[in-house]
């Protein structure tokens, strides 16, 4: 059964460095999501893609943080200077294109734990 | 106010018993999702509905869009039904999912 895969599993970096998280979504699902996850809370919608540009982001989602597809098989979640507060659970999730949202199930992967020093 | 709320936030049951738990939410939406958290983190899509029921082994889900709520039931529990169990919204504005805080399902044997 295709799956949504995502590397690494767990990240530790360094508070002001840049991570980038990898997805690699079903192959032919054509709206991909990142969500995180801070520990002890609900999960949070990031950012929505498709036709390689940003459908949605969140409030979260600001200048620091950047996705991209970079070929026909990654989508990828950069944060350009982490902070503490980045420390969470990251989701990648992708889903089909359907006529009608309510078609559109999301599959999810993994998740990265990245914890910020 | 949260635009989803679980109850109850944690379940304590024994092998056997029927489990509910519920989803109420307060915005339009295209679809609900019930999703289960393991210990790891991982994230599994159990269902999404859009209207009615739906049924899958002892997992039977239903929505009443009228009322703007949804319930989760698990017959004949186990305990490696332990998880947590969320409830997330897609809203007719848009595709991203609007999460609840989850239900802690713990079954003892």
């Amino acid at each position: 059964e295709p799956e949504v895969t995502q590397t690494p599993s767990h990240q530790v970096t360094q508070m002001g460095q840049e991570v980038i998280l990898r997805c690699v979504p079903i192959s032919n699902h054509l709206y991909f999501y990142w969500y995180r996850q801070i520990l002890g809370q609900k999960v949070e919608f990031l950012v929505s893609f498709y036709n390689n540009e940003i459908s949605e982001k969140s409030e979260i989602f600001d200048d620091q943080f950047s996705v991209e597809r970079p070929d026909g098989s990654n989508f990828t979640l950069k944060i350009r200077s982490t902070k503490l507060e980045d420390s969470a659970m990251y989701f990648c999730a992708s889903s089909t294109l359907e006529t009608s949202f309510a078609y559109n199930e999301q599959f999810f992967g993994p998740g990265t734990r990245l914890t910020v020093l | 106010k949260n635009e989803v709320e679980q109850s109850p936030q944690n379940l304590t049951a024994q092998e056997g018993e029927f489990i509910t738990i519920n989803c109420s939410y307060s915005v339009g939406i295209s679809a609900l999702h019930w999703l289960q958290q393991h210990p790891g983190g991982g994230i599994v899509s159990l269902f999404m509905l859009s209207s009615g029921k739906k049924k899958h082994g002892r997992l039977i889900a239903t929505i009443n869009i009228q009322e703007k709520h949804s319930s989760l039931h698990i017959t004949a529990s186990h305990p490696r039904d332990s998880a947590v169990y969320i409830c997330a919204v897609m809203k007719t504005s848009g595709s991203r999912l609007t999460f609840g805080e989850g239900t802690q399902l713990t079954v003892n044997p």
